[in-house]
């Protein structure tokens, strides 16, 4: 089992829809979740973190349940710009102790006019 | 506010060639990594770095090697290269303490023939 998984879309939706991702997670012991985003052939950016009591920025939110290791991103009245590669990011521990970053392959959005 | 630049931005090599990308961050970051991007692969990391001196290796480290000689470098090394090293190379750091934010530089797209 890959330790991030995500469905791969795309996701096609219309300008102004509604669209919501979701990223599961095997590493219980995780703390730190992010979503990033990625144009193509661009390198990945930090999209927002995600909290624990769930966060927005603007269009924007994020969703953390613990229990059952997942984490959502909801994108509300979708722009043409949004149109990226969703990454799913949590921090996992290394034989050394050293928390690494583990991403997820990533949810293709392609938001049409 | 140059960040993390990579160099350089494109390469081909022939199988058994070696070649050495650079990595610089002017931001201070004790932690450096090096990640490869491969189509429905995700983000894997190779090597990392939690500070001017020290190397650790990733979850791929096969064929490649790594130095921190400066805390704002951090270099990765191809000795001979193989086809199946053919990516897009992406150098990341992040402040103290793993497991946040990695800022990333715009990646080296190479090509093993």
């Amino acid at each position: 089992r890959k330790e991030v998984e995500q469905d791969p879309g795309p996701f096609n939706v219309p300008e102004g829809a509604t669209v919501a991702f979701n990223c599961t997670y095997s590493n219980s012991a995780s703390q730190s979740f992010f979503w990033y985003r990625q144009d193509c052939r661009k390198e990945p950016k930090l999209l927002m973190s995600v909290y624990s009591s769930g966060n927005e920025d603007g269009r924007f939110t994020a969703q953390l349940n613990r229990a059952s290791q997942y984490i959502s991103l909801l994108i509300r009245d979708s722009k043409l710009s949004d149109s990226a590669t969703y990454l799913c990011v949590v921090n996992g521990n290394t034989n050394t102790g050293f928390q690494k970053l583990v991403f997820g392959t990533g949810t293709r959005l392609l938001v049409s006019p | 506010n140059a960040g993390v630049t990579q160099t350089p931005k494109f390469r081909v090599l022939k199988t058994g060639q070696s070649m050495t990308l650079l990595c610089a961050q002017d931001m201070n970051h004790e932690y450096m990594y090096w990640y490869r991007q491969d189509p429905g692969m995700g983000l894997r990391l190779i090597h990392y770095s939690v500070g001017e001196g020290t190397t650790a290796k990733g979850e791929v480290p096969d064929g490649y090697n790594v130095s921190r000689l400066k805390k704002q470098n951090f270099l990765l090394g191809l000795e001979s290269a193989a086809p199946s090293q053919t990516s897009v190379y992406f150098c990341a750091s992040s402040p103290l303490r793993g497991g946040t934010e990695a800022f990333f530089g715009q990646g080296t797209r190479l090509t093993v023939v």
